[in-house]
């Protein structure tokens, strides 16, 4: 059974500190693995998705990585603002159960001006 | 990016009554949409999917009965949590999926639910 974990649970840093999320999965046989941003009270908004053949994307101050053989993803953010404060999700697409994401546990990021 | 919509966003209601939520898809056909719950600061559980025109498929140990998903047109899948009880209470969040070389989800902006 796939499982994905997130570390670490919670993060607090100054504004315009660089800073990684972890992401790690049990199963390696993944579809893709995504990253999501989640504000209080709201839904998900989709930031990236890595294919399994791809090692990395980049969006703006975002740039996630994909390691599949070890089951290890990460989620760097530059120069972070204020603005990136919410809880950030990883989740991947099994190759079995093709549908279904697996989420993680999520890592709560306040950032303080 | 494809929009999908809940409504209503957040509902009470007394233990006993039952509570139906509509996610929308609003400019694109969705053939499946996808049901998660969470609680208070922990991750998105599966509860269901949904395709158009078919039996939803419950995850394990999510009652059928208890949580109903019709998945009548291509736009529009419904969640009715009957005889809710205050351990219903929580975010329900749905998901559509849009069928594009990346095999996205689109996700609602969820409804929470607080049961007296």
């Amino acid at each position: 059974k796939q499982e994905v974990t997130q570390i670490p649970a919670a993060l607090s840093v100054p504004e315009g500190e660089n800073l990684v999320l972890n992401c790690s999965f049990t199963d390696s046989a993944i579809y893709n693995l995504q990253w999501f941003r989640q504000d209080p009270g709201k839904g998900l908004t989709s930031l990236l998705l890595i294919q399994s053949s791809q090692r990395e994307q980049t969006s703006g101050r975002l740039n996630a990585s994909l390691d599949k053989s070890s089951g290890r993803s990460t989620l760097y953010i530059a120069a972070s603002q204020p603005g990136d404060s919410a809880t950030y999700l990883c989740a991947v697409r099994p190759h079995t159960g093709f549908q279904k994401l697996v989420f993680g546990t999520g890592t709560r990021l306040l950032v303080s001006p | 990016g494809a929009v999908v919509s809940q409504h209503p966003s957040w509902v009470i209601c007394k233990s006993g009554t039952s509570v139906k939520i509509e996610c929308r898809s609003l400019d694109f056909q969705a053939t499946t949409m996808f049901w998660y719950r969470q609680f208070p600061k922990q991750s998105l559980m599966l509860m269901a999917t949904s395709n158009e025109g078919s039996k939803a498929t419950y995850e394990q140990g999510v009652e059928k009965d208890k949580f109903l998903i019709n998945h009548a047109s291509l736009t529009l899948s419904t969640l009715t949590v009957t005889s809710a009880h205050p351990e219903d209470s929580s975010f329900y969040i749905c998901s559509a999926r849009v069928l594009t070389g990346e095999e996205t989800q689109y996700f609602g902006p969820g409804t929470r639910l607080l049961v007296l």
